[in-house]
């Protein structure tokens, strides 16, 4: 069965600092990657999305990037967080090619910037 | 564009009674809806999904929803609440565009389960 494993569940960083959250998927070959950010009552944001390696399109623009070394790596990264980068970030995956595939969620990274 | 609306910020309902969750999309094709469980600090877990057939559909931990098409609805029901159901909820509708699946989250119903 396919698993998606997302480090580190929560982490605090200062204003200025850079960032790495990485997700890994599991059982599954070439699926389709996403990077949510969810707020409180503003339901979840998707931030990136990759259908491959390499391959990354942005949703809005911020102060974030993301990147995919390998197939079942995802990446989010900054190189100076805002205050406004605090948030919930949660990584999903979905099936490639099948459009009807739902999204599998990772249990999420609770990032504070102080 | 898709659109989801949950109308319901907050409920509270007694354990063992009737629970409905409402959901409402805008979505101009036939939609791919699904209804999502979220516990506090955790990740989304799927209940649900409907993409065709059969407009009452069956999903894990006793629930069910009904897509109705005239009324753009796809509402969550179980007839027997569990204290361990106090969650919150998210509605959301997908359009699978370009191999991927694009899919816009409501912004949740959060369910209070009192003894």
């Amino acid at each position: 069965s396919q698993t998606i494993h997302q480090w580190p569940a929560t982490l605090v960083q200062p204003v200025g600092s850079p960032l790495s959250l990485e997700c890994t998927v599991e059982g599954t070959s070439n699926p389709n990657l996403y990077w949510y950010r969810q707020a409180a009552g503003r339901g979840l944001q998707l931030l990136f999305y990759s259908v491959g390696i390499g391959q990354i399109s942005s949703e809005v623009p911020q102060n974030l990037s993301a990147s995919r070394p390998q197939d079942r790596q995802f990446i989010l990264s900054s190189k100076k967080l805002l205050l406004s980068d605090s948030g919930f970030y949660l990584c999903a995956w979905s099936a490639q090619g099948r459009h009807n595939s739902p999204l599998h969620f990772g249990n999420g990274t609770r990032l504070t910037v102080t | 564009a898709q659109s989801v609306t949950q109308p319901d910020i907050h409920i509270t309902v007694s354990e063992g009674a009737s629970l409905e969750l409402r959901c409402n999309y805008s979505y101009g094709a036939t939609p791919y809806l699904f209804w999502y469980v979220q516990s506090p600090g955790q990740g989304l877990q799927l209940l649900l999904k409907y993409f065709s057939g059969d407009t009452l559909v069956q999903g894990i931990k006793g629930f069910e929803a009904e897509f109705k098409r005239s009324q753009s609805s796809f509402n969550l029901r179980k007839p027997s609440v569990h204290w361990s159901d106090a969650a919150e909820y998210f509605c959301a509708v997908g359009a699978g565009s370009g191999g991927y699946q694009k899919v816009t989250f409501g912004t949740g119903t959060k369910l209070q389960v009192i003894p």
